[in-house]
């Protein structure tokens, strides 16, 4: 039963520095998302995907960027970390849009501190 | 902006009590969720509510969508440890159809 993995679990960044968080689920799901989760705001949204090859800025996509090249797998790119992309990541896959009849099935969740 | 707001922010009652929290907006939603996340993992979804003035019923928990489609709220009945968490709302089809809106989260902690 993996659902939706994410990798690395924590992961310290030095300012400036780049990373990949890595997402995939095995559930055939058309619809991915990248969201970020920082203490007391909600859960805010980066990029989502409808499809592979297909992807679009959300909420607050500023100093990411993603690649939707199999339907499996949604990876998130961080380049030039900065202390304000410190925050907990959670990617996240529904059949659908999310909302409605449509349940979105969460990662675990990544922890990222920028140092 | 669209925003959803839960009230309170945090609550830690006793077992066996009841309680109620709240999402609240001034936009209507054509549906609306309940999430609940813990310590270390991702929100799972608990239920969807799609008609004005509709409830369900979850073992104890207990949701209901406002009539005009702007609020819910969750009551819990008997609450129990395992009760423990971040309860998260979310709505779909306001004023942007491809996104889910948030609230912060009402954080609940169960004391035995």
């Amino acid at each position: 039963n993996a659902g939706v993995t994410q990798t690395p679990k924590f992961r310290i960044l030095k300012i400036g520095q780049s990373m990949t968080l890595q997402c995939a689920q095995d559930m055939n799901h058309n619809y991915m998302y990248w969201y970020r989760q920082d203490p007391g705001m909600g859960l805010k949204l980066i990029y989502y995907s409808v499809g592979a090859g297909i992807t679009d800025k959300g909420e607050v996509p500023n100093g990411y960027n993603v690649s939707r090249s199999t339907t499996e797998d949604f990876p998130l790119r961080l380049e030039l970390a900065a202390p304000s992309q410190t925050s907990v990541y959670f990617c996240a896959s529904s059949p659908q849009m999310g909302g409605g009849g449509n349940t979105i099935y969460f990662g675990e969740g990544s922890w990222l501190t920028v140092v | 902006t669209q925003l959803l707001e839960q009230s309170p922010q945090f609550l830690s009652i006793q077992e066996g009590e009841n309680l109620t929290v709240y999402c609240n907006s001034s936009s209507v939603f054509s549906s609306l969720q309940w999430y609940r996340q813990e310590p270390g993992e991702g929100p799972v979804l608990l239920v969807t509510v799609v008609t004005g003035g509709e409830v369900k019923k979850l073992k104890r928990l207990t949701f209901q969508f406002g009539d005009a489609r702007k609020d819910s709220s969750l009551h819990i009945t008997a609450a129990q440890p395992g009760d423990t968490g971040l309860y998260l709302c979310a709505g779909a089809g306001g004023d942007s159809n491809y996104q889910l809106i948030w609230g912060a989260g009402t954080k609940l902690i169960i004391k035995p």
